[in-house]
């Protein structure tokens, strides 16, 4: 079946300007979470999505970024006032549940570079 | 604090050599733990994981990697190889509840024929 998939792939903002990511999960899947990947380095956790609980935003690294997701499907990630530190690969995973041991599925990325 | 840490950010090998990539986690209890694989414009692919049971776990591509919990480690390993395994591997670990994955730095394959 379908993966993971995040748009646009690419994505090159000024600074200053407010962006949007896409990711689609697995189908089935009730588990959302953004992670951001700076180059070199690893990746950071951001936000989950679980069902209907509330978010975990603990990840999160400022209040110009924020997250949605509609039921257990698409969800977005909204970046205001981008500043150039905010460049990085934005990844998107799924998983079929929080508890347990369920593995998570990545997406391709977003890279964001913000000029 | 819990961590994962991953010493050595590239390591070379020749082609058909064995690999040993290293991972370290700094946590209360056992963590679940993951080994994934991200090529160049690629997404993460899980190569193995470990939740409990046989410390010796058998992933995807050949790889196994083995749990010492007297260590805190869960390294990777590959008895040959292979050019196409150039790459860039990550450990995570799973410390808490809410299914949060914490990475090393990652470590970056390069194979030489």
């Amino acid at each position: 079946g379908a993966g993971v998939s995040q748009s646009p792939s690419n994505k090159v903002t000024e600074k200053g300007k407010d962006v949007e990511l896409r990711c689609d999960p697995i189908s089935g899947h009730t588990a959302l979470y953004w992670y951001r990947q700076r180059l070199g380095q690893g990746l950071e956790f951001l936000i989950y999505f679980q069902g209907n609980s509330a978010p975990d935003k603990s990840g999160l690294p400022s209040d110009r970024f924020s997250a949605e997701r509609t039921g257990e499907s698409v969800s977005t990630l909204t970046i205001q006032r981008t500043q150039q530190e905010d460049s990085a690969v934005y990844l998107c995973a799924s998983s079929l549940a929080t508890v347990g041991a369920y593995e998570q599925y990545f997406g391709p990325g977003t890279r964001l570079t913000v000029t | 604090a819990q961590s994962v840490t991953q010493p050595d950010i590239h390591i070379t090998v020749s082609e058909g050599a064995s690999l040993e990539l290293r991972c370290n986690y700094s946590y209360g209890a056992t963590p679940y733990l993951f080994w994934y694989v991200q090529s160049p414009g690629q997404g993460l692919q899980l190569l193995l994981k470990y939740f409990s049971g046989d410390t010796l776990v058998q992933g995807i591509k050949g790889f196994e990697a083995e749990f010492k919990r007297s260590q805190s480690s869960f390294n990777l390993r590959k008895p040959s190889v292979h050019w196409s395994d150039a790459a860039e591997y990550f450990c995570a670990g799973r410390m808490e509840y809410g299914n949060k994955l914490v990475f090393g730095a990652g470590t970056i394959l390069r194979v030489k024929s």
